[in-house]
């Protein structure tokens, strides 16, 4: 069975300090990968998606970018976080030809 | 631009009723579409898929999509406390398999 990771679970940072987070899947090969934030009673908006190793395509331009090093790792990333960049970031993987998208448990993000 | 609209409620439903969970979409290329339920604080977690027009029953949940009129629904029977939870409709974006979110109905069943 396939699983996704995130981590880490809570996080909170200053403004303007950098931010790192990180999503795994398990169990299947050649994941398309979404990055996700949904803001406090909003709904989900998509950051980024991943068809493969190197591939992104971004979503909406802001101070976030994102990076597949291996085939199920996606990493997202900023060099100066916002106020604004709070929220709930979800990470979701689906097969390679499947509209189905199942998602991680989400990392908390609290920029102070 | 793909456009999915849910009432946002809150919905709130006698436990034991039947609660009904409407969502309705602008593209009619349309040819799936999803029901994720997503537990306060918690992800989404996808709970019914349907592609067809006509019902699609599983458990206590039935999807039911009517592409003349552009909507989808979900309806679930018997409802529980343990079914409180906001319910996003999510329809394909585009190309590379994405999905266009509604943002969700909010469901609470009283006890």
């Amino acid at each position: 069975s396939q699983t996704i990771h995130q981590w880490p679970a809570t996080l909170v940072q200053p403004v303007g300090s950098p931010l790192s987070l990180e999503c795994t899947v398990e169990g299947t090969s050649n994941p398309n990968l979404y990055w996700y934030r949904q803001a406090a009673g909003r709904g989900l908006q998509l950051l980024f998606y991943s068809v493969g190793i190197g591939q992104i395509s971004s979503e909406v331009p802001q101070n976030l970018s994102a990076s597949r090093p291996q085939d199920r790792q996606f990493i997202l990333s900023s060099k100066k976080l916002l106020l604004s960049d709070s929220g709930f970031y979800l990470c979701a993987w689906s097969r390679v030809a499947g509209y189905e998208q199942y998602f991680g448990p989400g990392t908390r993000l609290t920029v102070t | 631009q793909k456009e999915v609209e849910q009432n946002s409620g809150p919905l709130s439903v006698p436990e034991g009723a039947i609660a009904s969970l409407n969502c309705t979409y602008s593209d009619r290329g349309s040819q799936s579409f999803f029901w994720y339920r997503q537990y306060s604080g918690k992800s989404p977690e996808l709970i019914m898929f349907i592609y067809s027009n006509g019902d699609k029953e599983d458990g206590r949940f039935t999807a039911q999509l009517n592409k003349a009129s552009q909507y989808v629904s979900l309806l679930i029977r018997d409802s529980q406390p343990s079914d409180s939870a906001t319910y996003l409709c999510a329809v394909p974006g585009g190309s590379n398999y994405k999905l266009t979110f509604g943002k969700g109905t909010l469901l609470t069943v009283n006890p």
